[in-house]
């Protein structure tokens, strides 16, 4: 189906383990994001890419590591999960340089 | 300090009883202000974008405006399937790049 999904939609992970969460769109979106929503944070930016093979930081990149080989899919990496990133992570991507952003359906991560 | 503010934090209303919801931000040089809806467990769902101070966008029941230093979300009769968390987010030049933060949302029920 056309549109952007995200694996898995629910994980439950011990601390100390990596984590890998999956992003796919099928528009061919130059722009990807990933977000963390949190209470009282709202959305939070926690990396990005503009086109394949290039990321950037956002606001709140420390213990997360990403990767852009393909256009479509844009993978979020925790290398140690900490009981602070458990969270519900939001993948999300952009035809262009200006314009709104298209969210996927979320993934809620349990880090124990 | 950048800032996106919403108000009110939670809101109901009564079937049919127009209600207005507020986003406040301190940036400068505004590229942009969106506005998106999510519903419970899912991701959220672009519903405007404004650029300049004056403008308006209307979809349903939904009218919002944007002033030099807010925006407005005009809710006009709303109906039970307008309850959601409405989110605002703003994109502005920071230095040579733009980047766009996230309201932390007006959480609205509308009983019927």
């Amino acid at each position: 189906d056309a549109g952007i999904t995200q694996s898995p939609r629910y994980k439950i992970t011990e601390t100390g383990r990596q984590v890998t969460l999956m992003c796919h769109q099928t528009w061919s979106h130059s722009y990807m994001f990933w977000y963390r929503q949190d209470l009282g944070h709202g959305l939070r930016l926690i990396y990005y890419s503009a086109a394949a093979d290039i990321t950037d930081k956002g606001e709140v990149p420390d213990g997360y590591v990403v990767s852009r080989s393909k256009t479509e899919n844009f993978p979020l990496t925790l290398e140690s999960a900490t009981r602070s990133q458990t969270s519900v992570y939001f993948c999300a991507s952009r035809r262009g340089d200006r314009g709104f952003a298209f969210f996927g359906p979320g993934t809620r991560l349990t880090v124990l | 300090e950048d800032q996106v503010t919403q108000s009110p934090e939670a809101l109901r209303l009564q079937e049919g009883e127009s209600s207005s919801l507020n986003c406040s931000y301190t940036v400068s040089g505004l590229r942009g202000l969106f506005w998106y809806r999510q519903d419970p467990g899912k991701g959220p769902e672009f519903l405007f974008t404004l650029y300049s101070a004056g403008e308006e966008k209307e979809k349903e029941r939904l009218k919002a405006t944007l002033t030099k230093k807010e925006s407005f979300l005009h809710i006009t009769a709303p109906k039970p399937e307008d309850s959601a968390t409405y989110l605002c987010a703003v994109r502005y030049m920071k230095t040579s790049y733009d980047k766009v933060i996230f309201g932390p949302g007006t959480s609205l029920s509308v009983i019927p």
